[in-house]
C-alpha cells in the first residue's frame, strides 16, 4: 500500500479482555516498529524489528505485551488481559533504511 | 537520565518570530537525529533529519547537530499559526538500531 496501515483505528475494550493490533507495514519495508502514546505524552518504544533479525523488544512493559511479525509483512500486537493504564494509542511505523520511518494513523485503545 | 530529553513546554512565540526547540541525548554514538511534527490527534510527521554536526536548512526550518555536546536543535524561521503543533526529537540509538522519541515540545504560535 501507499502507507502504514493500522487496524482497528479504533478499539474499546472491558478491563481483562485480550486485544489485537494489527500493521501493515509500506511494502518492501525491512524495519518495524511499534509506539504507544498516551494521552498529551510523548512515544513510548515498545518493539522493533528488522528484517530476519531477533526484534528488539526492550520496551515492552510487561509480559502482558507480546508481538510478532510474519517476515517483513504484516505485525500484530497483542495485549493480554488488558488494564486501563493500556489506554493509548498504539502507533506502527515501519523504515526502508533504518533512518526516516512512516508512521500509520495509529489504533486508539480504550480500556473500561 | 532520559535518552532523548526535551522541555515539553508550552513555547508561546508571536507570529513571524523565530521559535527554536532543543534536544539533548544520552547515547555518545548516535548518528541519525530526527525532527517530527505531531498535531493534535494526527501521526508525527517527518520535518527533517540530520546526520552530521552543523547545520541543515530546508524553507523555514533550520536543523543544528553538536555530537560533541549531544545537543541537537530546530529552528523556525517566520512562524505561523500553521506551526501551532508537538515537535518530537527523535535519536536512532546506533548500538541498538532503535529510534527513540522524546517527549515532545508544544509550540504555540500567538498571532
Amino acid at each position: 500500500g501507499a502507507g502504514v496501515s493500522q487496524s482497528p483505528s479504533n478499539k474499546v475494550t472491558e478491563k481483562g479482555k485480550d486485544v489485537e493490533l494489527r500493521c501493515d507495514p509500506i511494502s518492501g519495508h525491512t524495519a518495524l516498529y511499534w509506539y504507544r502514546q498516551r494521552l498529551g505524552q510523548g512515544l513510548e518504544f515498545l518493539i522493533y524489528f528488522q528484517g530476519n533479525s531477533a526484534p528488539d523488544k526492550s520496551g515492552l512493559p510487561s509480559d502482558r505485551f507480546s508481538a510478532e511479525r510474519t517476515g517483513e509483512s504484516v505485525s500484530t500486537l497483542t495485549i493480554q488481559r488488558t488494564q486501563q493504564e493500556d489506554s493509548a494509542v498504539y502507533l506502527c511505523a515501519s523504515s526502508l533504511d533504518r533512518n526516516t520511518i512512516y508512521f500509520g494513523e495509529g489504533s486508539w485503545l480504550t480500556v473500561v | 537520565q532520559k535518552e532523548v530529553e526535551q522541555n515539553s513546554g508550552p513555547l508561546s512565540v508571536p507570529e513571524g518570530a523565530i521559535a527554536s526547540l532543543n534536544c539533548t541525548y544520552s547515547d555518545r554514538v548516535s548518528q541519525s537525529f530526527f525532527w517530527y511534527r505531531q498535531y493534535s490527534g494526527k501521526s508525527p510527521e517527518l520535518i527533517m533529519s540530520i546526520y552530521s554536526n552543523g547545520d541543515k536548512e530546508d524553507g523555514r526550518f533550520t536543523a543544528q547537530l553538536n555530537k560533541a555536546s549531544q545537543y541537537v536543535s530546530l529552528l523556525i524561521r517566520d512562524s505561523q499559526p500553521s506551526d501551532s503543533a508537538t515537535y518530537l526529537c527523535a535519536v536512532e540509538y546506533s548500538s541498538a538500531s532503535k529510534i527513540i522519541f522524546g517527549s515532545g515540545t508544544r509550540l504555540s504560535i500567538r498571532p
